[in-house]
């Protein structure tokens, strides 16, 4: 029930397509949802977050969706580009706090020139 | 510095050997996290301090991994007697306090074990 589950393990989209990665979770006590953005040899770097009142969130070309019913939530990432290949890892965690975070699982994304 | 800062980058020891990994978090940051990242996978949290209190230490794999924080400040992840398994990056964060504001990582520490 700790679990956040993210798909897909890896993801291909030629630029300018939209990448949509996704992460699912079982735990209703969850109450804070962040993105983080990897790149090779380097550590994660928060990207976005949201809180499960709201059922989207935009930064800049990145945008969260949220499915509070179907325990879902969803980054896009619009107008890709060669410089937004990394890994991305979803997480999940209680109290609004980034404390022991549960992380997805990763997403490797490419995009393509 | 401006960042968390994660020494050494990289470490190759032998089988049994006792290892040590440096944390130096963001000045004025009282919580601070660290990770095991295995290739290809996504984060393992290990340990957690507030100050130079580790309210969690839930995550340490076994007794040969321990931590400590002096100062409120640095920390030293320690693995005694390596195993094979232990080959992995060990990433740092830190934050403000507990729950405020986001966890800021370093670059890790690629440990190899022979």
């Amino acid at each position: 029930q700790q679990q956040v589950k993210q798909s897909p393990q890896s993801l291909i989209v030629q630029k300018g397509g939209i990448p949509i990665i996704n992460c699912a979770y079982e735990n209703t006590a969850f109450d804070y949802f962040p993105w983080y953005q990897q790149f090779p040899g380097k550590g994660p770097a928060l990207l976005i977050a949201i809180r499960p009142d709201v059922s989207e969130k935009k930064e800049g070309r990145f945008t969260i969706s949220f499915n509070k019913s179907a325990k879902q939530f969803s980054l896009h990432i619009m107008d890709s580009q060669p410089g937004d290949s990394a890994t991305y890892f979803c997480a999940a965690s209680i109290g609004g706090s980034n404390y022991q975070l549960i992380w997805g699982a990763g997403t490797k994304l490419i995009i393509k020139p | 510095g401006a960042g968390v800062s994660q020494s050494p980058s990289n470490k190759v020891t032998e089988k049994g050997k006792d290892v040590e990994l440096r944390c130096d978090p963001i000045s004025g940051h009282t919580a601070l996290y660290w990770y095991r990242q295995s290739l290809g996978q996504g984060l393992e949290f290990l340990i957690y301090f507030q100050g130079n209190s580790a309210p969690d230490k839930s995550g340490l794999p076994s007794d040969r991994f321990s931590a400590e924080r002096t100062g409120g400040s640095v920390s030293t992840l320690t693995i005694q007697r390596t195993q094979q398994e232990d080959s992995a990056v060990y990433l740092c964060a830190s934050s403000l306090a507990e729950g405020a504001g986001p966890q800021h990582f370093g670059d890790g520490t690629r440990l190899s074990i022979l």
